[in-house]
């Protein structure tokens, strides 16, 4: 049961425009978020994160809202930058109050065009 | 942000040969890490939780016996994949949850690539 969902494997943009990752989730239990970027042959970098208490969170270029009604987050990255470039996941802790790991979503490969 | 190492980074070895591949928190104690792996294009998987002075907790369908997890101190986690084959290659990450730090935030080390021939 794929409890986080990515349903849009690539997204391309180009330089200057916003870039929107989607991300859904079924556990309502889920009470935080986190996007993570990772290039090739390296791993995850944490990007930003949200709580259930907020339905916006702010992190210079970028922004993730929280749609709890419809179980649905989205990352929006604006101008995008070909720097940007790279697979973002979306990743929410269990139900465990400590250690708790994370799920995470498919990712999606972003692609900031010049 | 806190730092997590993984070594080594790659490793080419023979099939039915063991790999060990370490995972440290060079800035904090980690009572907790994690062991994932990434086939290409696919997600981050988990395998298993190391909890540091007790036996890791596995998911479900990863072997424990083939994938040995040892958490021996609060900065070191070791990954040994035993008698290792072709499709044991794989990006394998080790992550680190920060005791004090964001709501279950974990820090990844930058991955160990294996291939096995």
């Amino acid at each position: 049961d794929q409890q986080v969902k990515q349903n849009s494997p690539s997204l391309s943009v180009q330089e200057g425009r916003i870039s929107i990752l989607n991300c859904d989730y079924t556990n309502s239990m889920f009470d935080y978020f986190l996007w993570y970027k990772k290039y090739p042959a390296e791993g995850p970098t944490f990007l930003i994160s949200i709580s259930s208490i907020k339905d916006k969170n702010e992190d210079g270029r970028f922004t993730v809202f929280l749609n709890k009604s419809a179980k649905h987050l989205s990352l929006h990255i604006v101008p995008s930058q070909p720097g940007d470039s790279a697979v973002y996941f979306c990743a929410a802790p269990g139900e465990e109050t400590s250690g708790s790991r994370l799920t995470f979503g498919e990712g999606t490969q972003l692609t900031v065009n010049p | 942000g806190a730092v997590v190492s993984q070594h080594p980074s790659w490793v080419i070895c023979k099939s039915g040969t063991s790999v060990k591949i370490e995972c440290r928190s060079l800035d904090f104690q980690a009572t907790t890490m994690f062991w994932y792996r990434q086939f290409p294009k696919q997600s981050l998987m988990l395998m298993a939780t190391s909890n540091e002075g007790s036996k890791a907790t596995y998911e479900q369908g990863v072997e424990k016996d083939k994938f040995l997890i040892n958490h021996a101190s609060l900065t070191l986690s070791t990954l040994t994949v035993t008698s290792a084959h072709p499709e044991d290659s794989s990006f394998y990450i080790c992550s680190a949850r920060v005791p004090t730090g964001l709501n279950n935030e974990q820090f990844f080390g930058p991955g160990t690539r294996l291939t096995v021939l």
